[in-house]
């Protein structure tokens, strides 16, 4: 169980474009997805908290209008890269808890988004 | 200073030997504590959480030092298929501070 998709697992876009990227929890209801982004060799870094039905909280640094999030649903979360830029290449992750227990995030397979 | 530092590594070690690092973290308020395990190109998977009084999985053995705020992660007997990079994550307020890594080559 606790099995979490997204969808799609790589993209190549030109500059300008938007980009949309779905993250879903198959088996479990999620009332919590978290966004984070990772550049190469670098930590997984934090960059939005979506609940179910709530505006996201993003973290410091984190442009908001720049990266959409919605939570439209208890099963599927989306993160919108607008305008997207090169320097916005990076591995996109999502994670989601049931809220059963905070402790334990169940981690997406990961978007690999490369801006041309 | 980042809240979560580990030694990037790389460890090299050679199969059946026993390899450890540690990860330390800045905030005395951090809450609970985990090993995750990431293969190139791929999600993190949860390793193990980390526990004061230690415990064990297997042949890893992860230990929780609350005063000297740091966690490390022995594995025994490593086999060809440890090799990745382990991901030490701090929780705080129910969010995950990850470390950048520290990376494990198993060779035969």
């Amino acid at each position: 169980g606790a099995v979490v998709s997204q969808h799609p697992s790589w993209v190549i876009c030109k500059s300008g474009t938007s980009v949309k990227i779905e993250c879903r929890s198959l088996d479990f209801q999620a009332t919590t997805m978290f966004w984070y982004r990772q550049f190469p060799k670098q930590s997984l870094m934090l960059m939005a908290t979506s609940n179910e039905g709530s505006k996201a909280t993003y973290e410091q640094g984190v442009e908001k209008d720049k990266f959409l999030i919605n939570h439209a649903s208890l099963t599927l979360s989306t993160l919108t890269v607008t305008s997207a830029h090169p320097e916005d290449s990076s591995f996109y992750i999502c994670s989601a808890t049931s809220g059963s227990d905070y402790n334990e995030q169940f981690f997406g397979p990961g978007t690999r988004l490369t801006v041309l | 200073r980042k809240e979560v530092e580990q030694d990037p590594g790389p460890f090299n070690v050679p199969e059946g030997a026993t390899v450890a690092f540690n990860c330390t973290y800045s905030n005395s308020a951090s809450q609970s504590f985990f090993w995750y395990r990431q293969d190139c190109r791929k999600e993190p998977k949860l390793l193990m959480s980390v526990y004061s009084s230690g415990n064990e999985d297997g042949r890893f053995t992860a230990q929780l030092n609350r005063a000297s705020q740091y966690i490390s992660l022995l594995i025994r007997d490593s086999k060809l298929s440890d090799s990745a990079t382990y991901l030490c994550a701090v929780n705080r307020d129910y969010k995950l501070s990850f470390g950048a890594g520290t990376t494990v080559t198993v060779r035969a």
